[in-house]
């Protein structure tokens, strides 16, 4: 079975413009959620996706925004991008997401803001 | 909230030894805890996991101790191998909660 996949690996953009990233989870999975991660505050929950519906939001700005379609994949959107927008973007997915199931991780885009 | 802590930030072993990775949380609540290893470049990779009825659990050189009076838990990796070197996190979730909190990780260092 293949794993999470996300595209495109690398980006770079510079201050202002926006971003899309996708996330294609492992099939038959229903839940993606998707997490920065940055050296200095670690993994960071963004939001979570189950059935084309957000069910949970981590504390970050409107700026960042998602969607999951029909077939489970995701994207998430980074509008007005700031240096600070620099990390790497991890999405996982899970079966179910029934608050006891185990996330599997994409291997991340790495997004560099100039 | 949950917070979720590790002892320390960097662990170096040689070839051959045992390691042990801690992660401390704070929610008595907490019923299902993971850990994962991160290679460089690459994203978090499941490792094992356990469940708040159990206190212990073994995978391939691997073994997860939860302890529930004190909400400390521990990777202990047998033999430890230069492919293990990676950075290690314990993640923690509570029943209706569909997102865990992670650690900040301990970078497992290898020496031949």
């Amino acid at each position: 079975k293949a794993g999470v996949t996300q595209t495109p690996r690398y980006l770079i953009k510079t201050r202002g413009q926006q971003v899309t990233l996708s996330c294609s989870p492992i099939s038959g999975h229903r839940s993606v959620s998707w997490y920065q991660q940055t050296p200095g505050q670690g993994l960071q929950f963004l939001f979570e996706y189950f059935s084309e519906t957000q069910r949970n939001k981590g504390n970050f700005p409107g700026r960042f925004s998602g969607r999951q379609f029909s077939n489970s994949r995701s994207e998430m959107n980074v509008s007005t991008l700031e240096l600070g927008d620099s990390a790497l973007y991890l999405c996982a997915s899970s079966l179910e997401a029934t608050g006891v199931d185990t996330q599997y991780f994409g291997p991340g885009t790495r997004l560099t803001v100039l | 909230g949950e917070s979720v802590g590790l002892h320390l930030p960097t662990l170096s072993v040689q070839e051959g030894d045992n390691s042990i990775i801690n992660c401390a949380y704070s929610n008595s609540a907490s019923d299902y805890f993971i850990w994962y290893k991160q290679e460089s470049g690459k994203g978090p990779q499941f490792i094992i996991d356990i469940r708040s009825n159990m206190d212990k659990r073994q995978g391939q050189r691997v073994t997860v101790l939860l302890n529930k009076t004190v909400k400390h838990l521990s990777l202990q990796i047998a033999a430890t191998q230069p492919g293990d070197s990676a950075v290690y996190f314990c993640a923690v979730s509570s029943g209706g909660s569909y997102i865990p909190t992670f650690g900040r990780g301990t970078s497992l260092i290898v020496h031949p």
